[in-house]
């Protein structure tokens, strides 16, 4: 079964509206989770390190106030998409480690779509 | 800046042909190499390689990682039409938190009946 759980699984949402996605490990505590977006017939790029308990770690290009990450829980982290529009449309996927040098595991991905 | 390049970037197969995809890196500090499947949804883990030169194997599909080259290689035997998807692969870092990784963008594979 999953390990990392990530809802919804897709979601359809007005421009300027906000959306909430979330990540969770389900037998393990990850202090540390990732959010990557992919978009169609790309990699994945590593928008931020999600850490628990304070502010997430941004990759360069990504904006924080437009993507907010919070990790208030050892098993949850979740990635707000602040006023979507169109190009925010994506596919984004969270990912977490029991710990360095375990298997990374991924969500179940979700998709977005702006209209 | 860390970079993972993987060739190529598609590939069309019959069923019954073995493939070999590549990957090459090049980053600061190294810690792993992962190898994901990815078909509709999220990637699924294949392999995690640390050490130069053991093979590991699951199935029809096997890789190895050379750290002296700074490469890697998936191979798929036997492949099956199952075996279309996205292979993409990753380098983990040290010094970083565990699991953030590098990708790169990822080998198409379709494999034809």
């Amino acid at each position: 079964g999953a390990v990392v759980s990530q809802h919804p699984s897709w979601v359809i949402c007005k421009s300027g509206t906000s959306v909430k996605i979330e990540c969770r490990s389900l037998d393990f505590q990850a202090t540390t989770m990732f959010w990557y977006r992919q978009f169609p017939k790309q990699s994945l790029m590593l928008m931020a390190t999600s850490n628990e308990g304070s502010k997430a770690t941004y990759e360069q290009g990504v904006e924080k106030d437009k993507f907010l990450i919070n990790h208030a829980s050892l098993t949850l982290s979740t990635l707000t998409v602040t006023s979507a529009h169109p190009e925010d449309s994506s596919f984004y996927i969270c990912s977490a480690s029991r710990g360095r040098g375990n298997t990374i595991y991924f969500g179940e991905g979700s998709w977005l779509t702006v209209v | 800046e860390d970079k993972v390049v993987q060739s190529p970037l598609s590939l069309v197969v019959h069923e019954g042909d073995t493939v070999t995809l590549n990957c090459s890196y090049e980053v600061t500090n190294f810690r792993s190499l992962l190898w994901y499947k990815q078909e509709k949804k999220a990637p699924t883990f294949l392999f995690m390689l640390t050490s130069s030169g053991i093979e590991k194997k699951s199935g029809r599909l096997s890789s190895i990682l050379d750290k002296k080259e700074l490469f890697s290689i998936l191979n798929i035997t036997a492949t099956q039409t199952g075996d279309s998807a996205i292979y993409l692969c990753a380098v983990e870092l040290l010094g970083t938190n565990a699991g953030k990784s590098t990708f790169g963008d990822g080998t198409t594979l379709t494999v034809k009946p």
